[in-house]
């Protein structure tokens, strides 16, 4: 089976940076994501990580571990429209592409 | 342009009632996934099909049903067996020949009610 773990919900200030952890015990490992998800809406792609390290896209980042089961989503110059809730979801070995998600983190931002 | 359109979306539904959910692609992306999302919890998979004429159960099946008859539809009925089928559902798909990474292309979901 697969186990993924990640805070409920998170609060910042606008301009600053902020960083959501998930952890992960799976069978197998062949991807993490990140998909952020407005209320009331669809998620949308962020990121994606299968090599240990930094992923950077402009305002967001991703890093993974493999050998400690652990990823983190940072978030820099925070703005409003960045309150939303962050899913972050693996998929497994094996070719089957199936992924599974956490219960996502709800992250609002203030003035 | 290329998406994915669910419909409808918004849905209300007795008790005792089933109801079908369309989904449809045209992406020409081989799977397509059927996730289920409670207020404040993440998404949890119903079913998924890989290939036309195929599909799989995943971790909340029971209750529901699928079909894929076409490669650009994928619809899910809720039957009356679903105890608790008040939710917003998700169509989601992968272009299993094209990406290297696997990503998630959701439709806008819909959202069905039962009274």
């Amino acid at each position: 089976g697969q186990n993924i773990d990640q805070p409920t919900e998170m609060t910042a200030t606008e301009g600053a940076i902020v960083q959501i952890n998930c952890t992960y015990q799976t069978s197998g490992f062949n991807g993490l994501f990140w998909y952020q998800q407005h209320a009331g809406e669809a998620p949308t792609f962020l990121s994606y990580n299968v090599l240990d390290g930094l992923e950077e896209k402009g305002r967001f980042s991703s890093f993974l571990s493999r050998s400690k089961g652990y990823s983190y989503l940072l978030l820099k110059e925070l703005q409003m429209k960045d309150s939303a809730s962050y899913l972050c979801a693996v998929t497994a070995s094996g070719g089957s592409y199936i992924p599974t998600f956490g219960r996502g983190t709800s992250l609002i931002v203030h003035p | 342009d290329g998406g994915i359109t669910q419909s409808p979306k918004y849905l209300f539904r007795k008790e005792g009632q089933n109801v079908t959910l369309s989904c449809e692609q045209n992406l020409n992306h081989d799977a397509m996934y059927w996730y289920r999302q409670d207020p404040g919890q993440g998404l949890r998979l119903i079913y998924y099909s890989q290939i036309v004429n195929d599909f799989q159960k995943g971790d909340i099946a029971e209750g529901y049903s699928v079909s894929r008859e076409k490669k650009e539809s994928f619809p899910l009925t809720v039957t009356s067996a679903q105890k608790n089928p008040t939710a917003f559902y998700l169509c989601a798909t992968i272009d299993l020949a094209g990406s290297n990474t696997g990503e998630l292309f959701f439709g806008e979901g819909s959202r069905l009610t039962v009274l």
